[in-house]
């Protein structure tokens, strides 16, 4: 079985500072990781994703993410944070073997980015 | 162009009722997913589409929720005798046909806020 971690509920960082979501994930083969972001009443948004290649893949609006395989995480970052970077992020993972599609999501962790 | 689009956006039903809650994929998308997301939680996989056959419905949580896909591009999860614990919000997604560039990445609607009184 496929599952995420998520172990922050919550991130508060102040603007232009640097930010990083952690997520684990554990899944048979290997990862495909995803990371969305969930603005208010709004669906789920692709930021990026690693599929393989370059551990460290970017994605949208300055943010990135670095894969490592070794301690089995994907952690989300950004240089410096913009309170419209404030809203619910979720790391998703799949298996890359067979044609299961079905991601399996972290239970989110609610970014707070203040002037 | 145009994204996932899901109707109706809320649906408020009572205990014991039929709905039916409706899903438009990207045009040229194959794949289609449905997930449910409750309060305070991640999305959770119901069930995968290829194409008009559901290629996975190990998410399906009882018989009480069906979903159909007749003619390969919309799809309609239908929920029987509705209890208040369906109350979450039913997210859809669709993706490229596998093989495809990009194909693993799905692209999600806003969702259906479904509420059972």
């Amino acid at each position: 079985a496929q599952s995420v971690a998520q172990p922050e509920d919550q991130v508060n960082v102040a603007e232009g500072n640097p930010l990083t979501v952690k997520c684990t994930y554990s899944v048979s083969g290997n990862p495909y990781l995803f990371w969305y972001v969930q603005y208010p009443n709004r669906g789920l948004q692709f930021l990026l994703k690693y599929i393989t290649g370059d551990n460290l893949v970017k994605g949208s609006y300055g943010f990135e993410a670095e894969f490592n395989k070794s301690q089995t995480s994907f952690h989300l970052k950004k240089p410096s944070a913009l309170v419209s970077d404030s809203a619910l992020y979720f790391c998703a993972v799949r298996d890359s073997t067979g044609t299961a599609s079905k991601l399996t999501f972290g239970t989110g962790t609610r970014l707070q980015v203040t002037l | 162009g145009a994204g996932v689009s899901q109707t109706p956006s809320n649906k408020v039903t009572e205990k014991g009722k039929y709905v039916e809650l409706r899903c438009d994929p990207i045009s040229g998308h194959t794949a289609l997913y449905w997930y449910r997301q409750s309060l305070g939680q991640g999305p959770e996989f119901l069930i995968y589409f290829q194409g008009t056959g559901a290629a996975d419905d190990s998410g399906l949580p009882n018989d009480r929720f069906f979903a159909v896909r007749p003619e390969g591009s919309v799809s309609t999860l239908k929920i029987q005798r509705t209890e208040r614990g369906d109350s979450a919000v039913y997210l859809c997604a669709s993706s490229l046909q596998p093989g495809h560039l990009g194909a693993d990445t799905q692209y999600f609607g806003p969702g259906t806020r479904l509420t059972v009184l």
